[in-house]
């Protein structure tokens, strides 16, 4: 299994509502990324998490929420987000957070509209 | 600080070469990687370099130069498909814990036309 999977793909959410975003890996790997996605520019990290501990973050605010429950999966919870927000959310996992050649496997994303 | 440069937008003929070039500045240079990403869709790995010189996989060949701090990805006998974004992304090699954060640029929009 060499793939990252997310869910949902689209998700359409209000402001005063909480939704979480899930990514799942099954390669084994110890570290994990949240990217940002705004159309027509480059994902920009949010979250790093390494041996599933918190070990970056990108100044984020905190109505992104993020949790790592083992090290296959890992949850974006959401809450009270802006019209802003909306993006594509993009997770990635890697082999070992500190190896020089650490290709990252991005999964499918999702696609986050707020309304 | 950091910065990646990398042209917005190319266009070439389906069959022909094309060259993508990626100039960056980085405090801690660890690793240069090309990912190729569809409209709408993630972004998957094409190549990696971090000592100077051409690494080539089938049709796509990257290059890259330390000193000059400068990158390119050539893709040969282009199809329609290779129609993207190609984003040129460098690890640097930050002070939080050894961890290595990837940057990316802009990305550059490939159109193939027949």
């Amino acid at each position: 299994d060499t793939e990252v999977t997310q869910t949902p793909k689209h998700l359409v959410m209000g402001m005063t509502n909480k939704k979480s975003l899930k990514c799942e890996q099954h390669m084994g790997h110890r570290a994990m990324y949240w990217y940002k996605q705004k159309a027509k520019k480059p994902p920009e990290l949010m979250f790093v998490y390494s041996y599933e501990k918190l070990s970056i973050n990108e100044s984020v605010p905190s109505r992104f929420s993020p949790e790592c429950p083992n090290s296959s999966l890992l949850n974006l919870h959401l809450h009270a987000l802006q019209p802003e927000d909306s993006a594509l959310y993009l997770c990635a996992s890697s082999q070992e957070p500190g190896l020089a050649y650490n290709e990252q496997f991005f999964g499918p994303g999702t696609r986050l509209t707020v309304l | 600080g950091q910065n990646i440069d990398q042209p917005t937008e190319m266009t070439a003929t389906e069959g022909a070469i094309v060259q993508i070039n990626c100039t960056y500045q980085t405090s801690g240079f660890n690793g240069l990687f090309w990912y190729q990403q569809h409209a709408g869709e993630a972004p998957t790995f094409l190549s990696y370099n971090v000592l100077d010189g051409l690494e080539e996989k089938g049709r796509f060949s990257s290059f890259l130069s330390r000193s000059k701090g400068y990158s390119y990805l050539l893709l040969k006998e282009l199809q329609m498909k290779d129609s993207a974004s190609y984003l040129c992304a460098v690890r640097d090699q930050g002070a939080r814990g050894g961890y290595n954060k990837l940057i990316f640029g802009a990305g550059t929009r490939l159109a193939v036309h027949p």
